[in-house]
């Protein structure tokens, strides 16, 4: 079965700073990756996928992640983050081909102070 | 291009009731999957639909039911409510493969949940 930690429950920062959320998967096969976001009051968006190629994934607003097949990870990372980052970020992992369902993080709510 | 649509937005429902939640899926996708979402928690996987039928099903009881209608929309059905059914619930569509894989899942507004 495969499973997602979300280690960071609660980060709060100060506008421009650096942002990294971590996100590790277990799984045994290949996978596909996903970062999704959910402002206030708004459903859940997609901000960048892996599915294979280039480690380095970017996506929308800035945000990148890395996929780091070694340490099962799927790091979320920003430069500088803005007061309209403030969202609860979730990161899900499927198995790659087939009919599977990505299983989900429990999230991470950051909160940026202007 | 709409996306997914999903009504009622809220609803208030007392123990033991039954609930029908309503999902359009995004145009062009044809499988539509129900997850529940508790407060603090990330979305669970309820159940799938795909050419009508219930293709995968998460670790939820018969308690929870669904349809997908020709049109791809579809209905997620829960019989005797409990309190603990309170909860954001997500429909998110796709498109399948002629292979069977998917695209990636887009997720609508969710229909808000409160069992008295």
């Amino acid at each position: 079965a495969q499973s997602v930690s979300q280690h960071n429950h609660h980060v709060i920062l100060s506008e421009a700073a650096s942002l990294e959320l971590g996100c590790n998967y277990s799984y045994g096969g290949t996978v596909n990756l996903f970062w999704y976001v959910q402002y206030p009051g708004q459903h859940l968006q997609l901000l960048l996928k892996y599915f294979s190629g280039d480690p380095l994934v970017k996506g929308i607003k800035g945000f990148e992640a890395e996929f780091i097949k070694s340490k099962f990870s799927f790091n979320l990372r920003k430069p500088s983050v803005q007061w309209s980052d403030t969202a609860e970020y979730f990161c899900a992992v499927r198995g790659s081909g087939g009919s599977y369902i990505p299983t989900f993080g429990r999230g991470t709510s950051l909160i940026v102070h202007p | 291009d709409a996306g997914v649509t999903q009504s009622p937005t809220h609803l208030i429902k007392t123990r033991g009731q039954q609930v029908t939640l309503r999902c359009s899926p995004k145009s062009g996708h044809d499988t539509v999957s129900w997850y529940q979402q508790a407060l603090g928690q990330g979305p669970q996987f309820i159940f799938q639909y795909y050419e009508e039928e219930e293709r995968q099903r998460g670790n939820f009881p018969d308690r929870f039911s669904g349809h997908q209608f020709p049109n791809y929309s579809s209905e997620l059905n829960v019989n005797a409510l409990l309190l603990g059914d309170s909860a954001l619930y997500l429909c998110a569509s796709s498109s399948t493969s002629g292979t069977g894989g998917q695209e990636t899942q887009y997720f609508g507004p969710g229909t808000r949940l409160l069992v008295l």
